[in-house]
């Protein structure tokens, strides 16, 4: 069975702060896809970024940057500069091995909260 | 585009009541998954829906059901609530034309059970 474990209830820094969010995953297939999503206090979740399992190159999107290792079967989320407004809850998932996502499982979230 | 949406936003039932939820897709996106979350149990999924045909369920008892229309426009059901469904339901729609797409969620609908 899939599961994804965020660590990290909450997480509270103050601006300006770097921050890594935590991911771990189990699966047995060998092709999977991992994501992270935001969500903000409206409830709507935004995709952030989707990677396969064949692809451990790391990324790096204005400040956020993704390390994917899969010998450690972690996918963890930094957040470089944090501002007020990365204010929200962030999920980690896992999709089934046909790529297409449709039945995510999350993690149980990570509160992130960034003070003035 | 418009973006997924959902109707109602917030809604307060009672135990034992029925209701229904709906979801308007992106336009062109034929897949439709819907989501519970609550406190306790995070983020689960319940089942999606793509050319009306119900294609994958979740875990959930057999009160839970959905349907999807011609339009794509979907909708869910809940008999007999109970509080513990009392949750924020999530939509999400996925274009599901290439190999791989996510998926875009709704705002949700905040069902409160009394």
């Amino acid at each position: 069975a899939q599961k994804v474990t965020q660590a990290q209830t909450e997480i509270s820094v103050v601006e300006k702060e770097d921050v890594t969010l935590d991911c771990v995953y189990e699966t047995r297939d060998t092709t999977y896809y991992l994501f992270w999503y935001k969500q903000p206090p409206s409830g709507e979740l935004v995709f952030l970024i989707r990677r396969n399992s064949f692809d451990e190159q790391n990324e790096i999107s204005g400040r956020y940057s993704w390390n994917f290792q899969k010998s450690t079967s972690s996918f963890n989320f930094t957040i470089t500069a944090s501002q007020v407004v990365d204010s929200a809850v962030y999920f980690c998932a896992l999709s089934e091995k046909d790529g297409s996502a449709r039945q995510l499982t999350f993690g149980s979230g990570t509160q992130l909260t960034v003070l003035p | 585009k418009a973006g997924v949406t959902q109707t109602p936003r917030y809604l307060i039932k009672t135990r034992g009541q029925q209701v229904t939820l709906s979801c308007s897709p992106i336009s062109g996106h034929r897949s439709v998954s819907w989501y519970q979350q609550t406190p306790g149990q995070g983020l689960q999924f319940l089942f999606e829906y793509f050319s009306e045909t119900q294609r994958n369920k979740g875990n959930f008892p057999g009160r839970f059901s959905g349907r999807q229309f011609s339009n794509s426009r979907s909708e869910m059901n809940v008999s007999t609530l109970e509080l513990g469904d009392s949750a924020l339901y999530l939509c999400a729609s996925r274009d599901d034309r290439g190999f791989y797409n996510e998926q875009f969620f709704g705002p949700g609908t905040r069902l409160t059970v009394l």
